[in-house]
């Protein structure tokens, strides 16, 4: 069965450190593609970025980037040079491209610290 | 430039009503999607839409039904609220499935 899991329910980092939230996975479909998600605590979900399955490199968009490991099933996001305002809750979620579905881990609460 | 537009933002309501929760989108995106959000859980697919006509159901429909006539609006209904569906509910669309979903800003709701 496919599933998610988000590892540290919570964590404080320091201003300006990087730092790393895991997601790991599982499927048998040979093709998805894994996103991450923010939600501060105001509640919206913000898109950060997307890792198909197929994609040669790890993707980058700004400070957020995607450790793509795919033989360890694990698919990390690291922020560098955390800021304040990247305290929130974090989501990993994975779509199988067999079906429209999203599989959402249980999330991350990230504290920075000034 | 409205997105995802959820209402209403907050409901109470007695076991046993019913209500219908709106989803709109002005992006003229084919797929939607509603989900519930439970106090440390990810979120659960309820139902979701591949275009104007065609639902199916996600992970947790019971409770609940949806209907998409339109490409715009996808509104969920609740048959006959139960306190176990007091949660935060978000409706999302993306343009094609390997899109990344826009989320409206949620709908809380407790059920009495």
């Amino acid at each position: 069965a496919q599933k998610i899991t988000q590892t540290q329910p919570g964590m404080f980092v320091q201003e300006k450190e990087a730092v790393t939230l895991d997601c790991t996975y599982d499927t048998s479909d040979p093709s998805y593609g894994l996103f991450w998600y923010k939600q501060p605590s105001s509640g919206e979900m913000i898109f950060l970025i997307y890792q198909g399955s197929y994609d040669q490199q790890n993707a980058t968009e700004g400070r957020y980037s995607l450790n793509f490991q795919k033989a360890r099933k694990s698919a990390n996001l690291v922020i560098s040079a955390s800021q304040l305002g990247d305290s929130a809750m974090y989501f990993c979620a994975m779509r199988m491209d067999s079906n429209y579905q999203l599989i959402w881990g249980a999330g991350t609460k990230l504290i920075i610290k000034p | 430039n409205a997105g995802v537009t959820q209402t209403p933002k907050f409901q109470v309501l007695k076991t046993g009503q019913s209500m219908t929760l709106q989803c709109a989108q002005d992006m003229n995106h084919e797929y939607m999607s509603w989900y519930r959000q439970d106090p440390g859980m990810g979120l659960r697919l309820i139902h979701y839409s591949v275009g104007a006509g065609i639902t199916d159901q996600g992970e947790v429909p019971n409770g609940y039904n949806v209907s998409r006539s339109t490409t715009e609006d996808f509104p969920l209904r609740l048959l006959s609220a139960a306190p176990s569906q007091t949660s935060v509910y978000f409706c999302a669309s993306s343009y094609s499935r390997n899109q990344p979903q826009h989320f409206g800003d949620g709908t809380r709701l407790s059920i009495l």
